[in-house]
C-alpha cells in the first residue's frame, strides 16, 4: 500500500539553529514528490517538486534532496518566520490524487 | 492572477443538516481535486475532476457526499446530512494537465464544525 511517513511530529529550534526534517515514502512508480508548507489557517502553500533519485532543489533557506525511498528538507540557519507545518505529499497515480503525510510542526524560536 | 478560493472559510452546522461548500479553481485549470483533513490525521484525497467529468471519487466517505463542477469552472461539495465525524477541514486544489510541472495549487480550506 502506498504510504507516506514524515518525522518528527513537531521540531523546535533556535534560530540560526540549522535542522533537517524526514519524508519517508513507499509508492509503486514515483511520479514525484511535493513539498508543501501550510501556515495555521491556510491551505498548503507549494515548494518544491522532486522527481528522481539524487536531484536536489533550493530556495532561501530550504534545500529538499531526494533518494530512492526517502526525502529530506534541510534548513539552514532559521529564522521565525520559517515556522510552519511542512507537509509531503506523493501522487497515487497518474491523475496525481496526493498521498499526504502527516507533516512536521516546525517552531524556530528568536 | 488570482488564486484558489474557497467559500465559506468556516461553517458552523448542526448534525443532521446540510452544508454546501464552494471552489473556485486558478482559471484555466482544467484538473479540480478535493481533500480533507480531519483533526490529528493527515491530509486525504477525495475526489477528482477534469473539466466537468468525475476522474476519480474513490476517496469520498460515502453517500452524503456529494461534488459537482458546473461547465467546468467552480465545484461545489455538500454535504447532507452532516454527521460529527465529517468535521474537519476542506481544501481544495487546482492543476493544469498542459506542459508545465504538476503541481496543484490550493485554496485556503473551510473549516467544517459539526455540533
Amino acid at each position: 500500500e502506498d504510504q507516506v511517513t514524515q518525522s518528527p511530529e513537531a521540531l523546535r529550534l533556535q534560530e540560526g539553529e540549522s535542522s533537517s526534517l524526514n519524508c519517508s515514502y513507499t509508492v509503486s512508480g514515483l511520479r514525484g514528490l511535493f513539498w508543501y508548507r501550510q501556515d495555521p489557517g491556510k491551505g498548503p502553500e507549494f515548494l518544491f517538486t522532486l522527481y528522481s533519485a539524487g536531484e536536489e532543489k533550493e530556495k532561501e533557506r530550504l534545500k529538499a534532496t531526494l533518494t530512492k525511498k526517502e526525502s529530506f528538507l534541510h534548513i539552514t540557519a532559521p529564522k521565525p518566520e520559517d515556522s510552519a507545518t511542512y507537509l509531503c505529499a506523493v501522487p497515487m497515480d497518474s491523475n496525481y490524487q496526493l498521498i499526504w503525510g502527516a507533516g512536521t510542526k516546525l517552531i524556530i524560536k528568536p | 492572477e488570482a488564486g484558489v478560493t474557497q467559500f465559506p472559510s468556516h461553517s458552523v452546522i448542526e448534525k443532521g443538516q446540510t452544508v454546501t461548500l464552494r471552489c473556485d479553481p486558478i482559471s484555466g485549470h482544467d484538473n479540480l481535486y478535493w481533500y480533507r483533513r480531519v483533526m490529528g490525521k493527515e491530509i486525504k484525497f477525495l475526489l477528482h475532476f477534469v473539466k466537468e467529468s468525475k476522474q476519480d471519487e474513490s476517496g469520498m466517505p460515502n453517500n452524503r457526499f456529494l461534488a459537482e463542477r458546473t461547465g467546468g469552472t467552480y465545484s461545489t461539495l455538500k454535504v447532507q446530512p452532516a454527521e460529527l465525524e465529517d468535521s474537519g477541514v476542506y481544501f481544495c486544489a487546482s492543476r493544469y494537465s498542459g506542459a508545465g510541472p504538476d503541481t496543484q495549487y490550493f485554496g485556503p480550506g473551510t473549516r467544517l464544525t459539526v455540533l
